[in-house]
């Protein structure tokens, strides 16, 4: 079956490197997708792609079936929910992990 | 320029209703997406659009969902005789076209939909 795993929480504190992990199980993707969402507003898309890239503080480590944002020097406004999805090269349907939620302490 | 918009925000039915969410794409943007947010849940996708077409509506989870897409723009997911499980957020999204990872997806902010 197709899916997309992260962990449901992570915990960090203000100032540190914080990492959330994604593998997915989807045979014909090649491209990840990390997308931030607070509750009741639009997720947006952090970064993305087939090789490890960097937008501002999220970075994106990139492996086959894996990959890892990097947030650098967390802040309290960090906290959210963050999804993981991946996307074959053809059509458009991301298929999104269950979200990892980020606490981060002052 | 205006991102893309969903109404309603919220929407409170009784069970057995239908009902209707509406999602104005960004303009321009050919490709559109229906996902749904249940509880304790990630985005499922539903159904896309490319133009007025619906490629892939794997997604949907019964006949009671439909979804229709006219003049290449605004899209209505209609939910026939609701059910309390349909209770979710329904998120539209966009992108310029449906080249996968080439074409970055721009979500709205959603409709939260409850059936008591």
């Amino acid at each position: 079956k197709d899916q997309v795993f992260q962990p449901s929480t992570v915990a960090s504190s203000e100032g540190a490197v914080v990492e959330i992990f994604c593998n997915h199980s989807v045979s014909n993707a090649y491209n990840f997708f990390w997308y931030l969402h607070f509750p009741g507003c639009a997720p947006r898309l952090l970064v993305k792609g087939s090789k490890p890239s960097q937008q501002g503080r999220y970075n994106m480590t990139y492996e086959r079936f894996s990959s890892s944002l990097l947030i650098l020097q967390v802040r309290e406004a960090d906290a959210a929910v963050y999804y993981c999805a991946v996307c074959g090269n053809q059509g458009g349907k991301l298929i999104f992990g269950q979200g990892t939620e980020l606490s981060v302490k002052p | 320029g205006a991102g893309v918009s969903q109404s309603p925000s919220n929407k409170v039915t009784e069970k057995g209703k239908d009902v209707e969410l509406r999602c104005d794409p960004i303009s321009g943007h050919t490709a559109l997406y229906w996902y749904r947010q249940s509880l304790g849940q990630g985005l499922e996708f539903l159904i896309y659009f490319q133009g007025n077409s619906a490629p892939d509506k794997s997604g949907l989870p019964s006949d009671r969902f439909s979804a229709e897409r006219t003049g290449g723009s605004v899209s209505t997911l209609t939910i026939q005789r609701t059910q309390q499980e349909d209770s979710a957020v329904y998120l539209c999204a966009s992108s310029l076209e449906d080249r996968g990872a080439a074409d970055t997806q721009y979500f709205g902010p959603g409709t939260r939909l409850t059936v008591l």
